[in-house]
Parts: C-alpha cells; sequence; structure tokens
C-alpha cells in the first residue's frame, strides 16, 4: 500500500523567508510524486511534479521540491514567501505501474506573516 | 494547463432530493476522471474512479447505489448523490487525466449542503 505523510499540521514563515512544506512518502514501485495547493472553498491547482530525471524539481508560482530517494521525501520550497502563497498544500503519491489511483496527504497549512 | 470545470458549484438541497453535480473536461479528452469528497480542514478522499464508458470503480465503504457514477463521453462525467441527507454534506472534488498525462487536473469543486 502507498502512503503519504505530512508531518507539519500548519507551518509559519514570515514574508521574504524561505519556506520549506516537508512530505515523506510509501510507495510498492517507483513513486511519481506531485504537489497541489487550494485556496479556500476551492479545488486543487497543480504545482509540480517528479516522474523521472533530475532530483530537483521546479514549478509554478516559483516553488521547487526536491526528491530524496534514499530519505522517501519530497519536501516543497521556495526562496523567498509571499503573503499569496497562505493556503493549504497537499503532497501526493501514485507508484509506477499503470493504475492511476493517487494517495494524497493530509495537508500542511501554509500561513506567511506580513 | 488543462482545464476542468464543475457544476454547480454551490447546492442546497432539502433531505430526501437527489443531486448531480457534472466535472467537464474543456479542452483534453479524459479517459479516466476520478471523484472525491473533502471535509473541512482534512485531505481528499477518493471516492471512486470512472473510466469512459465503463462502469465506476468504487472505493472501500463508499455505497455505489447512493453515489451513482456516469462517464458517458470523453469530457464528462456526472455524480448524483441520490435521497440526500444531511451528513453528505461536503466539499465534492472532481478531476480528470488524460492518457499521455500523469498529472490529475481538478475542478473547482462543489460545495453541498443538504437540510
Amino acid at each position: 500500500a502507498q502512503s503519504v505523510a505530512q508531518p507539519e499540521d500548519q507551518v509559519n514563515v514570515a514574508e521574504g523567508n524561505p519556506l520549506t512544506v516537508k512530505c515523506t512518502y510509501s510507495v510498492s514501485g517507483n513513486p511519481y510524486l506531485f504537489w497541489y495547493v487550494q485556496y479556500p472553498n476551492r479545488g486543487l491547482q497543480f504545482l509540480l511534479k517528479y516522474i523521472t530525471g533530475d532530483n530537483l524539481v521546479k514549478g509554478s508560482y516559483g516553488f521547487e521540491a526536491e526528491f530524496n530517494k534514499s530519505q522517501t521525501s519530497f519536501h516543497l520550497k521556495k526562496p523567498s514567501a509571499l503573503v499569496s502563497d497562505s493556503a493549504l498544500y497537499f503532497c501526493a503519491v501514485r507508484d509506477d505501474r499503470g493504475y492511476q489511483k493517487v494517495t494524497f496527504g493530509t495537508g500542511t497549512k501554509l500561513q506567511v506573516i506580513p | 494547463g488543462a482545464v476542468v470545470s464543475q457544476h454547480p458549484s454551490w447546492v442546497i438541497c432539502k433531505s430526501g432530493t437527489s443531486v448531480k453535480i457534472e466535472c467537464r473536461s474543456l479542452d483534453f479528452q479524459a479517459t479516466t476522471m476520478f471523484w472525491y469528497r473533502q471535509f473541512p480542514k482534512q485531505s481528499l478522499m477518493l471516492m471512486a474512479t470512472s473510466n469512459e464508458g465503463s462502469k465506476a470503480t468504487y472505493e472501500q465503504g463508499v455505497e455505489k447505489d447512493k453515489f451513482l457514477i456516469n462517464h458517458a463521453s470523453l469530457t464528462l462525467s456526472t455524480l448524483t448523490v441520490t435521497s440526500a441527507h444531511p451528513e453528505d454534506s461536503s466539499f465534492y472534488i472532481c478531476s480528470a487525466s488524460d492518457s499521455s498525462y500523469n498529472e490529475q487536473f481538478f475542478g473547482p469543486g462543489t460545495r453541498l449542503t443538504v437540510l
């Protein structure tokens, strides 16, 4: 069975400071990893994904994530946080074996303080 | 990126009535669509996976007779909540995937309130 852990319910960061939202995963095969962002009463917006290739993945709105196979992690990062980045962030994983079911983490609320 | 719409964005209904939610992929053909339910401050719970032209695959614990899913075309899937009760009140989100993509594209969600 596959699973995703987002150990922090909430992350607070000052505007302009770097931010990190943590994610670890477990899958049987090779992982496909995703980050999504959700604003209040809205659906999820895709930020970035790791399928294969470079471990550092760059995505939308200046976000990036680093795939670390040995630590089974895929932390989301941004060098300089904006107040508008405040939202709920979900990490998700599926394995590479055809069936497209994706497992989502419980979400991390990011609060960027002006 | 690909666009997925949902209609309605919110609906209020009386207990015992049925509600239909539409999910459309606007600029690509979605071979697979997914229906999720999200409770306040919680993650997404996958309800079912539907492939165009075939029966939906429901997750364990989801009543298929209560949550009817139809994926009649490559651009449209519908979720009908039959005989709705207050405990069915939730945020329902659909997503769609093209066979050539790896990510799912999500609709904006539908807020259902059953009185």
